[in-house]
């Protein structure tokens, strides 16, 4: 079965408007999650790395004021798009680690109208 | 900067023949190497995975080869099947955080299996 669980997995919302993404690991503890955003037929990049109980780290380019992360729990982060624009539309995904191996989420259709 | 990267976007392969994958990377810092399948509007699924003091790993059907003087690693499928049929990504890491692997991925390869 599952063992990170990602909710919703397929969300429409209109432009300027937010929308939060959840990522849960099941039946473990995770300090350390990483999302994920995959444009059509290109590869998995990776967009911040979420720290429990501290700030998330970002790469470069990805704006941390519009894709806001939490990790108050070591079995949820959420990414939160904020005042979201059709560019924003794109798959995202979340990975947690167990026992040294990476478990993804179910992923999260985005599209921004 | 692609670090990893699959040449091939497609393949297509006859059913019950064998399925080479391949995937090249830049950093000689990575020393972790994995394959994911993944379907359409789902996350990735893990296949297997290498670590750079190997040079090959075999589970069942799949086996994954390491050459690390040429920063290559190819991934095996044999026989094929038509359930194997799914886009495949080769990833690497570099570095772990608290225990967890921070993945750089390849673009996948779409890997079609003909009956």
């Amino acid at each position: 079965g599952a063992v990170v669980s990602q909710h919703p997995s397929r969300v429409i919302c209109k432009s300027g408007t937010s929308v939060k993404i959840e990522c849960r690991s099941l039946d473990f503890q995770a300090t350390t999650m990483f999302w994920y955003r995959q444009f059509p037929k290109q590869s998995l990049m990776l967009m911040a790395t979420s720290n429990e109980g501290s700030k998330a780290t970002y790469e470069q380019g990805v704006e941390k004021d519009k894709f806001l992360i939490n990790h108050a729990s070591l079995t949820l982060s959420t990414l939160t798009v904020t005042s979201a624009h059709p560019e924003d539309s794109s798959f995202y995904i979340c990975s947690a680690t167990r026992r040294a191996e990476a478990f993804f989420g179910q992923g999260t259709r985005l599209t921004v109208v | 900067d692609q670090q990893v990267k699959q040449n091939s976007p497609s393949l297509s392969v006859q059913e019950g023949r064998i399925s080479i994958l391949n995937c090249d990377y830049t950093n000689s810092m990575f020393d972790y190497f994995l394959w994911y399948k993944k379907y359409p509007a789902e996350g990735p699924t893990f296949l297997i995975s290498i670590s750079s003091i190997k040079d090959k790993n075999e589970d069942g059907r799949f086996t994954v080869f390491l050459n690390k003087s040429a920063k290559h690693l190819s991934l095996h499928i044999v026989p094929s099947q038509p359930g194997d049929s799914a886009v495949y990504f080769c990833a690497a890491s570099a570095l772990v955080i608290q225990g967890a692997q921070k993945l750089v991925f390849g673009q996948g390869t779409r890997l079609t299996i003909n009956p």
